[in-house]
């Protein structure tokens, strides 16, 4: 299995632009989580989802941001319009059941200009 | 709130001296902890967890209830232990982590 596959790996854009992120978690995973990493704050939970369902938004910052699991392998971040705050790394994990153990994508480091 | 606070953003160590990477906790409910690791151009990935009790590549960390902490260890640091280290805590369903450590072993 590669794990869980996370595109592009990095992204350059203009501020006002659509920005998509994507991810496809590992096969059987039931449980995908996005976080947003950088240096001031860290990682931070952005949203996650069980069973394809969206469970918690509230580390969502604005409503710029938006979510979607369509099926149980794929899932997309979109930022719409982006601002230059919002360039950091961009995280997607899966796990099996719970938090027991999460597995990390390469992330997407969104850089907007 | 639930959260877990790693006091020092950056950490330097010699090769062969101890190493400690210091997080606290504020949780309602036993406390379930967990060391993650991103070392350089890999992933971030599971180090350990405070329930299997384990030891792996040499650390170790205690949940100590009186001091709500669970400080990351080992006893002699390696070159290859420099990388960033996430102290994070279990909520419901979710795992939030802390602002994270950036440990450096000097040669």
């Amino acid at each position: 299995d590669a794990g869980v596959i996370q595109s592009p790996r990095h992204e350059v854009t203009e501020m006002g632009q659509e920005v998509t992120l994507r991810c496809k978690p590992i096969s059987g995973h039931n449980s995908l989580f996005w976080y947003r990493q950088t240096m001031m704050r860290g990682l931070e939970l952005l949203i996650y989802f069980n069973n394809n369902v969206p469970i918690d938004d509230s580390g969502m910052p604005e409503d710029r941001f938006s979510a979607k699991m369509p099926n149980a392998s794929f899932s997309t971040l979109k930022i719409q319009p982006s601002e230059p705050r919002d360039s950091a790394v961009y995280f997607c994990a899966s796990s099996l059941a719970g938090v027991e153990k999460l597995f990390f994508g390469s992330g997407t480091q969104l850089s907007v200009l | 709130a639930q959260r877990v606070t790693q006091p020092e953003k950056l950490l330097s160590v010699f090769k062969g001296a101890p190493v400690e990477l210091k997080c606290n906790y504020s949780y309602s409910g036993s406390p379930e902890l967990f060391w993650y690791v991103q070392y350089s151009r890999q992933r971030l990935q599971l180090l350990l967890r405070h329930i299997s009790r384990e030891s792996i590549k040499g650390f170790t960390a205690d949940l100590n209830k009186g001091e709500t902490s669970f400080h990351l260890k080992k006893p002699f640091a390696q070159e290859e232990d420099s990388a960033m280290y996430y102290c994070a805590g279990a909520g419901a369903n979710n795992l939030f982590f802390g602002t994270g450590t950036r440990l450096t072993v000097i040669p």
